[in-house]
């Protein structure tokens, strides 16, 4: 267990508001991302960080942005939700040995 | 071209049976592999990491071909809980994992 919490873990909103999604670890990592998952698409990458105020963007990052102002918290915002940012949406940390990530239990986002 | 290509599947066996799976990947900087499964609506946990001279756990054989790029996991002796969808990721570089799409199992009584 590599002390991963998400929250909400289920949110429904409408289009246009806007939608911060938590990421919280409790064992120091200095590595954390933010996936979404969608049927046909597999996991794709959003934004990772690599320490406090330090982030980068991934392959889908564009409407969404991230901030980490301590180590135990990455936090997701979609500035205005539209119905294509529906999906489930995974935190994961990189374990300090050998480079496995562990992942979040998910949070489920509809945008109506 | 996706990055990590894996078999499409879905794959339906009998308890019992042997399946294996492939992975290729096209970046031949890519440094570390491993193979996860994911359970229906939940998260991916690793299942484990693939290694050059290839490892074993239990029913489990991963195998790593770098010259050809390819990683393949055998499951012996399937069974009714060995059904999930089972992803292939490849470390690029320090911090950075790109998933295959995943490929589908149910192994039938």
């Amino acid at each position: 267990d590599a002390g991963i919490t998400q929250s909400p873990r289920h949110k429904v909103t409408e289009t246009g508001t806007p939608v911060t999604l938590r990421c919280h670890q409790t064992e120091n990592h200095r590595y954390m991302y933010w996936y979404r998952q969608d049927p046909g698409h597999g996991l794709r990458l959003i934004h990772y960080s690599y320490g406090v105020k330090d982030t980068d963007k991934g392959e889908v990052s564009d409407g969404y942005s991230v901030s980490r102002s301590k180590t135990e918290d990455f936090l997701l915002t979609l500035e205005s939700a539209t119905s294509s940012q529906t999906s489930v949406y995974f935190c994961a940390i990189i374990a300090e040995m050998g480079n496995e990530q562990f992942f979040g239990p998910g949070t489920r986002l509809t945008v109506l | 071209r996706k990055e990590v290509e894996q078999d499409p599947g879905p794959f339906n066996v009998p308890e019992g049976a042997t399946v294996a799976f492939n992975c290729t990947y096209s970046n031949s900087a890519s440094q570390s592999f491993f193979w996860y499964r994911q359970d229906c609506r939940k998260e991916p946990k690793l299942l484990m990491s693939v290694y050059s001279s290839g490892n074993e756990d239990g029913r489990f054989t991963a195998q790593l071909n770098r010259a050809s790029q390819y990683i393949s996991l055998l499951i012996r002796d399937s069974k009714l809980s060995d059904s999930a969808t089972y992803l292939c990721v490849v470390n690029t570089n320090a911090g950075k994992s790109t998933f295959g799409d995943g490929t589908t199992l149910t192994v039938k009584p």
